[in-house]
C-alpha cells in the first residue's frame, strides 16, 4: 500500500523560512520514475501545484514561485524535503505531497497534509 | 501560470446528470491529452478520479467520466448520489508543470 506522510512546523512567522517534510511508503524514491509532488490549497481556496522531483534527480518548480522553493530528497530515508523561503500570510494553507510516476501525468495518492499558518 | 477555469458550482438532483468545465489554453488542456481530475470532501485529501482526460482508475464509479473538446475538458457525473457531494478539481500538464483549476463545488440538492 503507497503512503504519503507531511510533517513540519504548524506556525511560522513572517520571512521566516519553512521546511516541509514528505515520508513515503510503499514505494521507493530510488525506483525508476518514481517521483513526489508537493501542492498547496490556501484554506477555502483551490489547489497549487508547487513542484516535483523524480528518482533520476529531475525537478521542475512553480514558475510564480521558483524562487523562493527548493525541492530534494533522500531516498535512504524515503523522504522529500521542500523548503520555502520568505514565508508571508498569503502563503498560510494545508500542504500536501502527493506521489507522481514519470509520464504519467497525475497525482495518486495523496498525503493527508498538514496545515501551515504564517503569522507573528 | 494561470488556473484553469470551472465552475464555481454545479448542483443536481439525485439520480441526475452534471457536467463540470476546466477551460484552459493551447499550452495546457488544449495541448496534452494529460487532464485529470480529483474530487475532495471536506477536510479530506483530493482523492483521483479522472486521469488522461477519460479513465477511471481502479475502484471509482463508471458514474464518473471525463472528456476533452479543444481547450476545455468536462466531468461527467452521471446517476448523482448524495456521496458524490464535494469539490472537485481538474489539473492538467503543462510544459514541465502542472496547473490546477479554480474549483467546483457540486451539491446534491
Amino acid at each position: 500500500q503507497v503512503t504519503l506522510k507531511e510533517s513540519g512546523p504548524v506556525l511560522v512567522k513572517p520571512t521566516e523560512t519553512l521546511t516541509l517534510t514528505c515520508t513515503v511508503s510503499g514505494f521507493s524514491l530510488s525506483n525508476a520514475r518514481m517521483g513526489v509532488s508537493w501542492i498547496r490549497q490556501p484554506p477555502g481556496k483551490a489547489l497549487e501545484w508547487l513542484a516535483h522531483i523524480f528518482s533520476n534527480d529531475e525537478k521542475s518548480y512553480s514558475t510564480s514561485l521558483k524562487s523562493r522553493l527548493t525541492i530534494s530528497k533522500d531516498t535512504s530515508k524515503s523522504q522529500v524535503v521542500l523548503t520555502m523561503t520568505n514565508m508571508d500570510p498569503v502563503d498560510t494553507a494545508t500542504y500536501y505531497c502527493a506521489r507522481i510516476v514519470t509520464f504519467r501525468n497525475w497525482f495518486d495518492p495523496w498525503g493527508q497534509g498538514t496545515l501551515v499558518t504564517v503569522s507573528s | 501560470q494561470s488556473a484553469l477555469t470551472q465552475p464555481a458550482s454545479v448542483s443536481g438532483s439525485p439520480g441526475q446528470s452534471i457536467t463540470i468545465s476546466c477551460t484552459g489554453t493551447s499550452s495546457d488542456v488544449g495541448g496534452y491529452n494529460y487532464v485529470s481530475w480529483y474530487q475532495q470532501h471536506p477536510g479530506k485529501a483530493p482523492k483521483l478520479m479522472i486521469y488522461d482526460v477519460s479513465n477511471r482508475p481502479s475502484g471509482v464509479s463508471n458514474r464518473f467520466s471525463g472528456s476533452k473538446s479543444g481547450n476545455t475538458a468536462s466531468l461527467t457525473i452521471s446517476g448523482l448520489q448524495a456521496e458524490d457531494e464535494a469539490d472537485y478539481y481538474c489539473s492538467s500538464y503543462t510544459s514541465s508543470s502542472y496547473v490546477f483549476g479554480t474549483g467546483t463545488k457540486v451539491t446534491v440538492l
